[in-house]
């Protein structure tokens, strides 16, 4: 089993929409979350961070960490064609030289 | 601008022709690393460095080389390219302790 396991996609939803993107962990040592944005040809960006269990909101954003379950996820709400990009969770252990573990990433296409 | 840099961009190469992708951070991070992505597969890391002079292999190590002489540059070697090596390459670097991972641009290289 992958230490991180992503809903393959590819995603296409109508302008407006709430997507709701998700991964599975399999490590229960793994204590943080991250969610990167990658646009075509270009490299991932940090979209949203997390610790431990919990919500987190910046705009329409939300990240979610269920560490029970071992589920994250991100929640895009009034969803826009520029939000169209491949969306990759990733997570790490605690310490300063633990390395991110990503999910394969999963292509959003928000339609006008 | 802070950036991650790499050259080339594009690189089309034949079977056992050395080649090396140069990355380049103005951010002064203490880490960097280098990745793939694959479709289907994500990204995986291939090498990363804690500091000049300290290397250390990442999950898909074999046929790459790295170095770290100076603090803003991590090149990555390919001694003797091989088809299976066909692939996205991504820089990244980041401070210790966080998990904002500045990406460059990606060189998508074909082995022939």
């Amino acid at each position: 089993q992958k230490e991180v396991e992503q809903d393959p996609g590819p995603l296409s939803v109508p302008e407006g929409a709430i997507v709701s993107l998700n991964c599975t962990y399999s490590n229960s040592a793994f204590q943080y979350f991250m969610w990167y944005r990658q646009y075509s040809r270009k490299g991932p960006e940090l979209l949203m961070y997390t610790y431990s269990s919990g919500n987190k909101e910046d705009g329409r954003f939300t990240a979610q960490v269920d560490k029970s379950s071992k589920y994250i996820s991100l929640f895009i709400r009034d969803s826009q064609p520029s939000d169209s990009a491949t969306y990759l969770c990733a997570t790490r252990y605690t310490g300063a030289n633990s390395k991110l573990t990503f999910g394969k990433g999963i292509t959003l296409s928000v339609r006008p | 601008e802070a950036q991650v840099t790499q050259n080339p961009r594009y690189l089309i190469t034949v079977t056992g022709k050395k080649l090396t992708v140069t990355c380049s951070q103005n951010m002064n991070h203490e880490y960097m690393s280098w990745y793939r992505q694959d479709p289907g597969l994500g990204l995986r890391q291939i090498y990363y460095s804690m500091n000049v002079e300290v290397t250390d292999k990442g999950d898909v190590p074999e046929g790459y080389k790295v170095s770290r002489k100076e603090k803003r540059n991590f090149p990555l070697i390919l001694e003797s390219p091989s088809p299976n090596q066909t692939s996205l390459y991504f820089c990244a670097s980041h401070r210790p302790n966080t998990d904002t991972q500045y990406f460059g641009p990606g060189t998508r290289l074909t082995v022939l």
